[in-house]
C-alpha cells in the first residue's frame, strides 16, 4: 500500500513553454501534497505544501506564479512549471501524506526530471 | 527552525565492511520524527526508518541498525558489512508535529561508494 505516482517521468520542453507534472496517491487519499525539488549532487528543498481544496503554502524564495500548485482532489496535485527556462532544470519530487493513523509518513513518488532547453 | 546535518558529504569503502553515516539534528520541539533515506541513481527515495523523539530505543534491521541519542541529537546509521548495493545518497530528514503538516526537513546528503 501507499503508493504515490508521478507523470511524466521525464520530460523535456522548449524555454518559454510549461509543464505539467501530475502527482497521484494510488491507494490512500492524501491530506496534504508536497513538492520538492533536487539539484545534482543536492538534497531536497520542500517548494510548497498543498492541502486539498486549498491553496498551497508556498516556501521562501519559491515564487508560486512560476510554479502553479492545485491540488484538486484528495488523490491528485499537479504542479505547473510556467514559462520554463534552463535553470529550472531539476528532478522534482513530490510526497503525499495520509490522514490517521500514520498521518506523519510521507510516500515519495519517483520524481519527474524536466529538462529545458 | 530545525536542521539536518550530514557533516560526511561522501564516504568510500570497500565491500565488507562497517560504515556509519553520522546525522545531528536540532530543534526545539519535543515532538518530532527521524528518518533515514536512501536514494540510489534511479532517483527514487526508499524509505528506510523512522523514529519518533520519545522512542530512543536502537534499532536494527538485517546489516542495518540505528543509534539514536536525544542526549547529543544525533541519529545515526550503520551499515555492517556493505555491498555494493548499498552505494546510494543517504539522506537523514527530521519533520515536527502536526502543526507544521509535517514538513521534512532533509540533511543534504552521505553519498556511499561500496567498492567491490
Amino acid at each position: 500500500g501507499a503508493v504515490v505516482s508521478q507523470h511524466p517521468s521525464r520530460v523535456i520542453c522548449k524555454s518559454g513553454t510549461s509543464v505539467k507534472i501530475e502527482c497521484r496517491s494510488l491507494d490512500f487519499q492524501a491530506t496534504t501534497m508536497f513538492w520538492y525539488r533536487q539539484f545534482p549532487k543536492q538534497s531536497l528543498m520542500l517548494m510548497a505544501t498543498s492541502n486539498e481544496g486549498s491553496k498551497a503554502t508556498y516556501e521562501q524564495g519559491v515564487e508560486k506564479d512560476k510554479f502553479l500548485i492545485n491540488h484538486a482532489s484528495l488523490t491528485l496535485s499537479t504542479l505547473t512549471v510556467t514559462s520554463a527556462h534552463p535553470e529550472d532544470s531539476s528532478f522534482y519530487i513530490c510526497s503525499a501524506r495520509g490522514g490517521l493513523p500514520l498521518s506523519y509518513e510521507q510516500y515519495f513518488g519517483p520524481g519527474t526530471r524536466l529538462t529545458v532547453t | 527552525a530545525q536542521k539536518v546535518t550530514q557533516a560526511q558529504t561522501e564516504i568510500s569503502v570497500v565491500e565488507k565492511e562497517d560504515v556509519t553515516l553520522d546525522c545531528v539534528y536540532e530543534t526545539r520541539d519535543t515532538t518530532y520524527y527521524l528518518f533515514w533515506y536512501k536514494q540510489p541513481p534511479s532517483g527514487e527515495l526508499v524509505f528506510l526508518i523512522r523514529r519518533n523523539s520519545f522512542d530512543e530505543q536502537n534499532e536494527i534491521s538485517g546489516r542495518y541498525s540505528w543509534n539514536f541519542q536525544k542526549s547529543t541529537s544525533s541519529f545515526n546509521f550503520t551499515i555492517t558489512a556493505s555491498q555494493v548495493v548499498d552505494s546510494a545518497v543517504y539522506f537523514c530528514a527530521l519533520s515536527l508535529g502536526g502543526g507544521s503538516n509535517y514538513k521534512l526537513t532533509f540533511g543534504k546528503g552521505t553519498l556511499l561508494t561500496v567498492n567491490p
